[in-house]
C-alpha cells in the first residue's frame, strides 16, 4: 500500500514568521508530487506540480522543493500572512495516473 | 468562469436509499475524479474517468457507481450497499489522466444519513 505522510498535523504561527512542511512519499515508481491549498470554505487550489528531481518551484511567497531520490518535499512559506491560513495538502503521482494524498497540514496564522 | 461545480452542497440520505452527486465542469477536461474525505483520513479516490464513456475504479469503489455519457458531467451515486456513506465528496477534472497532471476541485457535497 502507498503511504503519503505529512507533518506537522498542524502548525500555529505569528503573522510575518516562515514556516515549512514535510511531504514524504514512495521513491519507487514516481511521475509526478503535486500541492494544493485548502481553505476552509473553499474548493483545493493547485499550488505545484513537480516532475523531476531537485526541482524548485516558487509562487509569490511560497516554494518548494523536490527530492524523488530519498521520497520527500519541502514546502517553505516566507513572512507568512493571515491568508496563508489552509490546509496543505500534498499528492504522489504515480504509473497509475491516480494521485495518492495525504492528510494535510494545517497551518493556522495568527495575526 | 470556467470552473467545476457540485451540487447539491450538503444532502440527507435515509437508510436504503440511493442518492446521485452531481459534477458538471466547463474547462473542456478529459478526466474527471470523485474523491471522499473523512475526518483524519487523505482524500481516497472512489472512481475516476479518463475519456467519455469509460470510468475506472479507484481505491474504494465498492457501493458506489458512476457514469460518464458526456464530457462535462461525471455523477456519482451512493447505493444502499455503501453502509457508512457519511462523509465529504469531492469531485475534480484535470486536461487529461496523467499524474503529472494539475487537478482542479469542485466545492464538494456533504452527504449525512438521516
Amino acid at each position: 500500500i502507498l503511504n503519503v505522510e505529512q507533518s506537522p498535523q498542524s502548525l500555529h504561527v505569528q503573522e510575518g514568521d516562515s514556516t515549512n512542511f514535510t511531504c514524504s512519499f514512495p521513491s519507487s515508481n514516481f511521475y509526478a508530487l503535486h500541492w494544493y491549498r485548502w481553505e476552509t470554505a473553499k474548493s483545493p487550489e493547485a499550488l505545484f506540480v513537480m516532475t523531476l528531481n531537485g526541482d524548485e518551484k516558487k509562487k509569490g511567497r511560497i516554494s518548494a522543493t523536490l527530492n524523488t531520490k530519498e521520497g520527500y518535499s519541502y514546502l517553505y512559506i516566507k513572512g507568512s500572512q493571515p491568508e496563508d491560513s489552509a490546509t496543505y495538502l500534498c499528492a504522489f503521482g504515480g504509473a497509475t495516473n491516480k494521485l495518492i494524498f495525504g492528510t494535510g497540514t494545517l497551518l493556522a496564522v495568527q495575526p | 468562469d470556467g470552473g467545476i461545480t457540485q451540487s447539491p452542497k450538503y444532502l440527507f440520505r435515509k437508510e436504503g436509499q440511493n442518492v446521485t452527486l452531481s459534477c458538471e465542469q466547463n474547462l473542456n477536461h478529459d478526466a474527471m475524479y470523485w474523491y471522499r474525505q473523512d475526518p483524519g483520513q487523505g482524500l481516497r479516490l472512489i472512481y475516476y474517468s479518463q475519456i467519455v464513456n469509460d470510468f475506472q475504479k479507484g481505491d474504494i469503489a465498492e457501493g458506489y457507481s458512476v457514469s460518464r455519457e458526456k464530457k462535462e458531467s461525471f455523477p456519482l451515486t451512493v447505493t444502499s450497499a455503501q453502509k457508512n456513506p457519511t462523509a465529504f465528496y469531492l469531485c475534480a477534472s484535470s486536461i487529461f489522466g496523467h499524474s503529472n497532471q494539475p487537478q482542479h476541485f469542485g466545492d464538494g457535497t456533504r452527504l449525512s444519513i438521516l
